[in-house]
């Protein structure tokens, strides 16, 4: 079993609709990152969490320690956000990553 | 600054060929890793690096070593290349400080035939 785990694995939506994407881990953690790879494969840290909720435009990130389990959500979504959204831990000083939420967005 | 730049972009080897894969950042940051990703996998660790002079294994090094002798530059070398190390390759920066944001390179697609 991996330590980090994403559902779904792949994911379609249409232009608008509320997007959820879930991590769940089994390490202990210091914190959460929340990363975007881009269909040309550049990848851009869009959040680091520890505890609690962070906004970012249409982008919110979520975080509940106890559980072990993380939700990043997409408001009104548009097809400039197809990619691949990856979750990854941090244990000690380095990352543990999921293997990523592929969105497509239609117009 | 232009971050964390990595050459070449694309490279196709055959069996048994050495190489080197380049990355340089200009940010000063202490901690440098270097990642590869396979499909339908997560990245994997290789090699790290929490300074110049200091460099230590991460979960996949067999067939990489690595060198660190500046703060900018972190290059990773492939000796003996394997079909098995077709990947793209990722080298990431880090202050190593809050928030531990790490900054990604554009990747290099090595192709082992």
């Amino acid at each position: 079993k991996n330590e980090v785990e994403q559902s779904p694995q792949n994911l379609t939506a249409q232009e608008g609709e509320f997007i959820t994407i879930n991590c769940s881990y089994s390490v202990g953690i210091s914190a959460l990152h929340w990363l975007q790879q881009h269909p040309g494969g550049g990848i851009v840290s869009l959040f680091m969490l520890s505890s609690g909720k962070k906004k970012h435009g249409r982008l919110i990130a979520t975080i509940n320690i106890q559980e072990k389990h993380s939700s990043l959500h997409i408001t009104a979504s548009h097809p400039r956000d197809s990619a691949v959204y990856i979750c990854a831990v941090r244990s000690t000083d380095k990352l543990i990553f999921g293997t990523g939420t592929r969105l497509q967005v239609f117009p | 600054n232009a971050g964390v730049t990595q050459t070449p972009k694309f490279r196709i080897l055959k069996i048994g060929q050495s190489m080197t894969l380049q990355c340089t950042q200009d940010m000063n940051h202490n901690y440098m890793y270097w990642y590869r990703q396979d499909p339908g996998m997560g990245l994997k660790l290789i090699y790290y690096s929490v300074g110049a002079g200091i460099t230590d294994k991460g979960e996949v090094p067999n067939g990489y070593n690595v060198s660190r002798s500046t703060t900018e530059d972190f290059p990773l070398r492939l000796e003996l290349a394997a079909p098995s190390q077709t990947s793209v390759y990722f080298c990431a920066s880090s202050s190593g400080t809050v928030p531990y944001e790490q900054y990604f390179g554009p990747g290099t697609r090595l192709t082992v035939t």
